[in-house]
């Protein structure tokens, strides 16, 4: 079965970066076809894609935040990551690491739980 | 950006209903429609993709339908475990955008 495990400070200061790790079990990074996501979630409102990669290191963004974010894969660690630069307290929210079907590459089928990244000073 | 809209944003039902909600893309999007079912404190469920195609798992009571820029999801017969909020989500244009949410409460 696979997991997603999202890990990472829950608390940043304005102005820093934002820095999470997504660690799979129960299947390979490497898996042909498939891709990885983050996706945010700003308590009690509504879902908002960040970017997408995959395994090869291809990459696509969020327009709104491509200027900000960083997605990045380690296959040796069978590990993807997510970098948020210059965050301001509109970036709180729950930060989920996503992988999606993989004929549908925009459609987000195993979710981890979740992390919630504060940003306060 | 594609804006999604959906309806009701609140809804209120009875164990045993049919409830049915609505998202409309403000541009076309064919049938790159996905739903999703999301719990308090959990992480978003996918329920149907590609419009009306229900994913592995997901019971029969749920349904989708529509195409271009109108979609419904449906759930024949409301169970205990179906009150929740559900989003609607684009998969057709670059970002990828969700609806606002509809909440279903029981009533």
């Amino acid at each position: 079965q696979l997991r997603l495990q999202e890990s990472g400070p829950g608390l940043v200061r304005p102005s820093e970066t934002l820095s999470l790790t997504c660690t799979v079990s129960g299947g390979s990074i490497n898996s042909s076809g498939y891709y990885w996501a983050w996706i945010r979630q700003p308590p009690g409102k509504g879902l908002e894609w960040i970017a997408s990669i995959y395994y090869s290191g291809s990459t696509y963004y969020n327009p709104s935040l491509k200027s900000r974010v960083t997605i990045s894969v380690d296959t040796s660690k069978n590990q993807f990551s997510l970098r948020l630069n210059s965050v301001t307290a509109a970036d709180t929210a729950v930060y989920y690491c996503v992988r999606p079907l993989s004929d549908y590459h925009t459609t987000f089928d195993y979710w981890g739980q979740g992390t919630l990244v504060t940003v306060s000073s | 950006d594609i804006q999604m809209t959906q309806s009701p944003s609140s809804l209120y039902a009875s164990v045993g209903d049919r409830v049915a909600i609505t998202c409309r893309a403000s541009q076309t999007i064919s049938t790159y429609l996905n739903w999703y079912q999301q719990k308090p404190g959990k992480a978003p469920k996918l329920l149907i993709y590609a419009a009306s195609s229900l994913q592995s798992g997901v019971p029969s009571r749920f349904s989708g339908s529509g195409s271009v820029t109108d979609f419904t999801l449906t759930i024949s017969s409301l169970q205990p475990e179906d009150f929740a909020t559900y989003y609607c989500q684009q998969s057709y244009g670059n970002p990828y955008t969700f609806g606002q949410g509809t909440k279903l409460e029981i009533k």
